[in-house]
């Protein structure tokens, strides 16, 4: 069966720090792989998602980079983070872009502070 | 005006009582999502659907792709079911999903 984590579960660092967050898939091969955040009071907002390695597609501007060394690998980083990119961050995988359900990590809660 | 709306923003009910949570989107689609998210955070996906209806024990899920609209309903309520459910679409020709702000529902026993 398929298995999707993701680390760490919570972290709090300062404002200007680097960030890193891992999600790794298991159980499947080339996953579509997306990573959302869900700011305090605010909706789900996709921000990358990559249907291969090397592939990377943002939806939105920001302080925030990923990257996809492994088939089954996606990594979320900054090289200096802000207040604002507090949240909490879910990875997600697909098997077909579009019109296929897509399973959540368990997330990652981020504060900066 | 965000591409999907849900209404209510916030449900309380009775244990037992039918619930209806709506979602109008306003963006061609090539499927819609119905997701359940929980205290911890945590999301499952509940249904997936391009036309029709779905129903998974005592969850249905409608849609009506005419009038851009789909509803989720829950028979039988119970506090387990106090959740956050959140519509999502998939656009076509575009990847990932593009959420509904959500629906707090809390089941009273």
């Amino acid at each position: 069966s398929q298995t999707i984590h993701q680390w760490p579960a919570t972290l709090v660092q300062p404002v200007g720090s680097p960030l890193s967050l891992e999600c790794t898939v298991e159980g499947t091969s080339n996953p579509n792989l997306y990573w959302y955040r869900q700011a305090a009071g605010r909706g789900l907002q996709l921000l990358f998602y990559s249907v291969g390695i090397g592939q990377i597609s943002s939806e939105v501007p920001q302080n925030l980079s990923a990257s996809r060394p492994q088939d089954r690998q996606f990594i979320l980083s900054s090289k200096k983070l802000l207040l604002s990119d507090s949240g909490f961050y879910l990875c997600a995988w697909s098997v077909d872009r579009g019109t296929d359900t897509q399973y959540f990590g368990p997330g990652t809660r981020l504060t900066v502070l | 005006k965000n591409e999907v709306e849900q209404s209510p923003q916030n449900l309380t009910a009775q244990e037992g009582e039918f619930i209806t949570i709506n979602c109008s989107y306003s963006v061609g689609i090539s499927a819609l999502h119905w997701l359940q998210q929980h205290p911890g955070g945590g999301i499952v996906s509940l249904f997936m659907l391009s036309s029709g209806k779905k129903k998974h024990g005592r969850l249905i899920a409608t849609i009506n792709i005419q009038e851009k609209h789909s509803s989720l309903h829950i028979t039988a309520s119970h506090p387990r079911d106090s959740a956050v459910y959140i519509c999502a679409v998939s656009r076509g020709g575009a990847d990932g999903l593009t959420f509904g702000k959500g629906t707090h529902l809390i089941i009273q026993p």
